[in-house]
C-alpha cells in the first residue's frame, strides 16, 4: 500500500527562525498533498495543500514545494512563532480507494521562545 | 464553517462492553471518515463511508464495525472493547466533487478501556 514517511519526527527551532519538514511518498499516482496541523488538544486542521500539476504554493508564512520525480513534498514555515508549535501530519491521495488519503506518523515542532 | 460533532470528549469503558461512537456532520458531506490516533503511529483510517448505508475498511477494520443510517450520522462499534484499542478515535466528514480530499475533523473521543 502507500507509504507516507515524515522527517525529522522531532523539531526545535528558535522564534523567527525557519522550519522545515519532508514528506516522502511511494505512489507515484498520488495527486494531492495535504499538510494538516494538530495543536496539543485540539483536532487536525488542513493548513495548506498542493495538487501534482503544480511545484510550490504560498499562503502567507507557510509554503508547500513538491518533487514529484523524487516523490517528497516539504512544509516550509518561516518566521516561527510560538503559536506553531504542534505536530503536523503530511498525506497522499491512494491511487486506489477513491481519493481517500494516507497519512504520515506526523512531526513534532516547537517553537522556542 | 464545517462541524463535524463527536458525541463524548472522553469514555471509560470496560472490556468486552460494546460501545458505540457517534459522529454527525453538519455540512451535507457524503464523505465520512474513522481514524484512530496514537502516539507515533499517526492516524490511521479505520472505515470510511462514501453514501448512506456505504461502508469500505479502512487499513485497520478489525474488531470495528460502523453504521451510516443517515448521510449526517457515522457510527463506529467496537463490538467486544479489549484495552488495545484504548485510543484517541477521530471522524471526519469531506465533501463531494472535487476537494472531496479535503477532510474536516471532529474534536475526538479519547477512550480508555480497562
Amino acid at each position: 500500500g502507500e507509504n507516507v514517511e515524515q522527517h525529522p519526527s522531532t523539531l526545535s527551532v528558535q522564534e523567527g527562525d525557519s522550519a522545515v519538514i519532508k514528506c516522502t511518498y511511494s505512489d507515484s499516482a498520488s495527486n494531492y498533498f495535504p499538510w494538516y496541523k494538530q495543536e496539543l488538544g485540539k483536532r487536525p486542521q488542513l493548513i495548506i495543500d498542493i495538487r501534482s500539476n503544480v511545484g510550490e504554493k504560498k499562503d502567507q508564512r507557510i509554503a508547500v514545494t513538491l518533487n514529484k520525480t523524487a516523490k517528497h513534498f516539504s512544509l516550509h514555515i518561516t518566521e516561527t512563532q510560538p503559536e506553531d508549535s504542534a505536530v503536523y501530519f503530511c498525506a497522499a491521495t491512494l491511487s486506489r480507494g477513491n481519493n481517500r488519503l494516507a497519512f504520515g506518523k506526523g512531526n513534532q515542532v516547537v517553537v522556542i521562545p | 464553517d464545517v462541524k463535524v460533532t463527536q458525541s463524548s470528549r472522553y469514555l471509560v469503558k470496560r472490556t468486552g462492553e460494546k460501545v458505540f461512537l457517534e459522529c454527525v456532520q453538519d455540512m451535507d458531506h457524503e464523505n465520512m471518515f474513522w481514524y484512530r490516533q496514537d502516539p507515533g503511529l499517526g492516524l490511521r483510517l479505520i472505515y470510511f463511508s462514501y453514501d448512506v448505508k456505504m461502508k469500505e475498511k479502512g487499513d485497520i477494520p478489525e474488531g470495528y464495525s460502523v453504521s451510516r443510517e443517515k448521510k449526517e450520522r457515522f457510527s463506529l462499534i467496537l463490538e467486544s472493547a479489549s484495552t488495545n484499542q484504548t485510543s484517541m478515535y477521530l471522524c471526519a466528514s469531506s465533501p463531494p466533487g472535487q476537494g472531496n480530499e479535503k477532510l474536516f475533523f471532529g474534536s475526538g473521543t479519547q477512550l480508555s478501556v480497562l
